[in-house]
């Protein structure tokens, strides 16, 4: 069974920094990782999608990657804004499972001015 | 740009009713989904549908039913509610071709009393 892991649960940074955050999962045989942002009382929003075949995926200031291997996942954010505040989460697809996602716990980001 | 739908934002019920959470999307998906986001457990799936006409169950699916009702709408019935399914749920959709990003709606906030 797949599990996912988000680490930290909880982060806070002064706005500008630059901060990676943590995603592992146990089950390697994944299909694709997807990185979701989630605003309190909100639905999630889709960020990144990383097929099990590519390494990384870019969009703007947001850069994720895949390491099957290791079975990990980073999301590399840049240039932190007060407006990235928010609830980051991963989640994963098994081959074979028909889009089936293993979500982490996340991680509550807080960017301070 | 509607999306995914959902009805209604909030209830309140008492244990032993019934009710039923509606979803619809706009955007032509063959794919949706139901989870429920529970504080420290993420989210996790009770039943998706893959296509028009089928459903399997997830990974929490005791306690509720579904229906596709068509292309665009995916309900979730309650039977007979219980303190333990008082939780956030979310309906997403995907379109199961190529990179299968979910879009999630706006979620139910549901208390059983």
């Amino acid at each position: 069974k797949q599990e996912v892991t988000q680490i930290p649960a909880a982060l806070s940074v002064p706005e500008g920094e630059n901060l990676v955050l943590n995603c592992s999962f146990t089950d390697s045989a994944i299909y694709n990782l997807q990185w979701f942002r989630q605003d309190p009382g909100k639905g999630l929003t889709s960020l990144l999608l990383i097929q099990s075949s590519q390494r990384e995926q870019t969009s703007g200031r947001l850069n994720a990657s895949l390491d099957k291997s290791s079975g990990r996942s980073t999301l590399y954010i840049a240039a932190s804004q007060p407006g990235d505040s928010a609830t980051y989460l991963c989640a994963a697809t098994r081959t074979g499972t028909a889009s089936k996602l293993t979500f982490g716990t996340g991680t509550r980001l807080q960017v301070t001015l | 740009n509607a999306g995914v739908t959902q009805t209604p934002k909030f209830q309140v019920l008492k244990t032993g009713q019934s009710m039923t959470l509606q979803c619809a999307q706009d955007m032509n998906h063959n794919s949706m989904y139901w989870y429920r986001q529970d504080p420290g457990m993420g989210l996790r799936l009770i039943y998706y549908s893959a296509s028009e006409g089928t459903t399997d169950k997830g990974e929490v699916p005791n306690g509720y039913n579904v229906s596709r009702l068509n292309k665009r709408e995916f309900s979730l019935r309650l039977e007979s509610a219980a303190p333990s399914q008082t939780s956030v749920y979310f309906c997403a959709s995907s379109a199961y071709r190529g990179p299968d990003i979910q879009y999630f709606g706006a979620g139910t906030r549901l208390s059983v009393l």
